[in-house]
């Protein structure tokens, strides 16, 4: 596709929910990371994926997440026993190649709300 | 360890010009990337720096001193729709990691 697409736009999960997001890169895109954005806050790395190899996972915060890229495109994000510090912003980003400069697109993000 | 620091928040008036500094302390430093972002929307690309020195683009430019952990972002001419948070973002590591900084708010007034 044109950009970057994840789904669903916006969650609202209740607390112990497992939940699961999407992210489409854009066609051919190699790289694929995942960040969490508090509220007011920068975006915190959490994993990458460089085709279906999951390279670095050193950012996620405990073992109710887990990531998935298992055909080297789509990728999903999954949260166990969601909590209410789980809520923020996920953002997905891609690029063609590993190192490129200048190269990574996000999308739009999915906002998580656990009430 | 990954340390990044620039200012919260900002304000500047319609028409000038605002400078946002960003230091940073990364291993493996690859580069650095100043990303814009509206609230509720995506960051969007505004500059890379890999070398030292300064890198303009249209009302926007960017300098980077490696040997000083030090990058800002100068915004000329401001317009109303440049009211955002501007991130830094050194990479580092082999696959060019971002590391973010909180982001300062700006604020632009007429």
């Amino acid at each position: 596709g044109a950009g970057v697409s994840q789904s669903p736009r916006y969650k609202v999960a209740k607390r112990g929910q497992d939940v699961a997001l999407r992210c489409d890169p854009i066609s051919g895109h190699v790289s694929l990371f995942w960040y969490q954005q508090a509220l007011g806050q920068g975006p915190e790395f959490l994993t990458y994926f460089q085709n279906e190899a999951q390279l670095d996972k050193s950012g996620l915060p405990s073992d109710r997440f887990f990531a998935e890229r298992p055909e080297g495109s789509v990728s999903t994000l999954k949260i166990q026993r969601t909590q209410q510090e789980d809520s923020a912003v996920y953002l997905c980003a891609s690029s063609l190649e590993p190192g490129e400069g200048a190269g990574y697109t996000f999308g739009s993000g999915t906002r998580l709300t656990v009430v | 360890g990954q340390n990044i620091d620039q200012p919260t928040e900002m304000t500047a008036t319609e028409g000038a010009i605002v400078q946002i500094n960003c230091t940073y302390q990364t291993s493996g430093f690859n580069g650095l990337f100043w990303y814009q972002q509206h609230a509720g929307e995506a960051p969007t690309f505004l500059s890379y720096n890999v070398l030292d020195g300064l890198e303009e683009k249209g009302r926007f430019s960017s300098f980077l001193s490696r040997s000083k952990g030090y990058s800002y972002l100068l915004l000329k001419e401001l317009q109303m729709k440049d009211s955002a948070s501007y991130l830094c973002a050194p990479v580092s590591g082999g696959y060019n990691k971002l590391i973010f900084g909180a982001g300062t708010r700006l604020a632009v007034h007429p």
